[in-house]
């Protein structure tokens, strides 16, 4: 079975453009979940959706930065405009239901904002 | 402020010895913990996992300890071996039916044949 999909795996932009990563979660998982990973903080949650429905989009950090689940196998996050303090590695991950339990991670998308 | 501390940033271990990883918690809420592993350039993998009305969970060559009272869990590999060489990352959640994974900052466990 294929895992957690992800794309781009690495993105180097400008300051000010558009950044858009997208999210294939595992089939039957219903729970989604955008990690961000720096040195500073280690992984931060994002955003976490359930079917679909956006939950807690407390750890966004701004206006700048939005995500979307559309239907139950794909998700974006956008992030517009795009800064250097953005740079990171964005992780998506996905897990079955709501119970406690392990969470399946994608490989991640690098960005680089110059 | 961190609720899930990770204080060694890296350890290094020869192969077949014992590696001890800690991971220190605030949150006396927190009652399911996790241990993930990553390589690099590729996504945290799941490795075991304790429920707080246990004190020991063991899988193969893993172990991990939880200590309430002193909110301190730890993860044992014996023995270590080089291909053990990755990030591990704690996490902590509080009670069943959440998704508030709080990740450690992750220590780098380099495995010396």
């Amino acid at each position: 079975d294929a895992g957690v999909i992800q794309s781009p795996r690495h993105e180097v932009t400008e300051m000010g453009q558009e950044v858009t990563l997208r999210c294939k979660p595992i089939s039957g998982h219903n729970s989604l979940f955008w990690y961000r990973q720096t040195m500073m903080r280690g992984l931060e949650l994002l955003i976490y959706f359930n079917n679909n429905v956006p939950i807690d989009d407390s750890g966004m950090p701004e206006d700048r930065f939005s995500a979307k689940m559309p239907n139950a196998s794909f998700s974006t996050l956008k992030i517009q405009p795009s800064e250097p303090r953005d740079s990171a590695v964005y992780f998506c991950a996905s897990r079955p239901g709501l119970a406690t339990g392990e969470l399946f991670f994608g490989e991640g998308s690098r960005l680089t904002v110059l | 402020d961190q609720q899930v501390k990770q204080n060694s940033p890296s350890l290094s271990v020869q192969e077949g010895r014992i590696s001890i990883l800690n991971c220190d918690y605030t949150n006396s809420m927190f009652d399911y913990f996790l241990w993930y592993k990553k390589y690099p350039a590729e996504g945290p993998t799941f490795l075991i996992s304790i429920s707080s009305i246990k004190d020991k969970n063991e899988d193969g060559r893993f172990t991990v300890f939880l200590n309430k009272s002193a909110k301190h869990l730890s993860l044992h590999i014996v023995p270590s071996q080089p291909g053990d060489s990755a990030v591990y990352f704690c996490a902590a959640m509080p009670a069943s039916g959440t998704y508030k994974y709080i990740f450690g900052t992750g220590t780098r466990l380099k495995v010396l044949a």
